[in-house]
């Protein structure tokens, strides 16, 4: 069965370099989330898309940006980057009809 | 604050143990819950979604229910294997996203 794939699956950056993260959710699944993992921490909620518009915000910093596009893939742009920064960024997709998330293998972004 | 609790932190049990996993929340809202499975430095899988209708849901040997009365959700590892060891997360459903709890982490020695 197709997942959720997301690319790339590792990258390394610079402090204040800009990094774009891409997810392409699982066909007919019309809902995006993006997830940040920490070293050791659980993952928090950042921002959601249905149908291309933002439906829900979460702990993203005013330096992170995103956006759904008419395939309904999406795209995490993180500009300024810190260290911080440096976590697992997780996709997930869900269809209208379900409430499950599914997710991606994750970006794995390390700021040097 | 939506607050996600797992209890415990880290277990350590012998092959063909039966175990449960607990995980307790803040909110008494009606939404649903979803058991995942986390290997180290990996994404996350799956394992169960109990609808806020639900009170359980079962796949091969895991079983978690949910008690919206008192704020808990158990998911039941049934004859444990080496293979389950991995960090096992629950998550509330709030609104359009999840709240996760810190996690279980289990290990099943041979």
């Amino acid at each position: 069965a197709a997942g959720v794939i997301q690319s790339p699956r590792h990258l390394i950056k610079e402090k204040r370099e800009t990094a774009t993260l891409k997810c392409y959710p699982i066909p007919r699944h019309d809902t995006v989330y993006w997830y940040q993992q920490g070293p050791g921490q659980d993952p928090q909620f950042l921002i959601s898309f249905y149908e291309k518009m933002q439906s829900d915000k979460g702990s993203i910093p005013d330096r992170f940006s995103a956006q759904q596009f008419s395939d309904y893939h999406s795209e995490l742009n993180m500009s300024s980057l810190e260290l911080g920064d440096s976590a697992l960024y997780f996709c997930a997709s869900r269809e209208d009809s379900s409430n499950e998330q599914f997710f991606g293998p994750g970006t794995r972004l390390t700021v040097l | 604050k939506q607050e996600v609790t797992q209890i415990p932190a880290a277990l350590s049990v012998p092959e063909g143990e039966n175990l449960v996993l607990n995980c307790s929340f803040t909110d008494s809202a009606i939404y649903n819950l979803q058991w995942f499975r986390q290997d180290p430095g990996k994404g996350l899988t799956s394992l169960l979604l109990i609808q806020s209708s639900q009170r359980e849901q079962t796949s091969g040997r895991l079983n978690a229910s949910l008690d919206k009365s008192s704020g808990r959700s158990t998911l039941y590892i049934a004859a444990s294997q080496p293979g389950d060891s991995a960090t096992y997360l629950c998550a509330r459903g709030y609104g359009n996203k999840l709240v996760f709890g810190a996690g279980t982490i289990l290990r099943v020695k041979s």
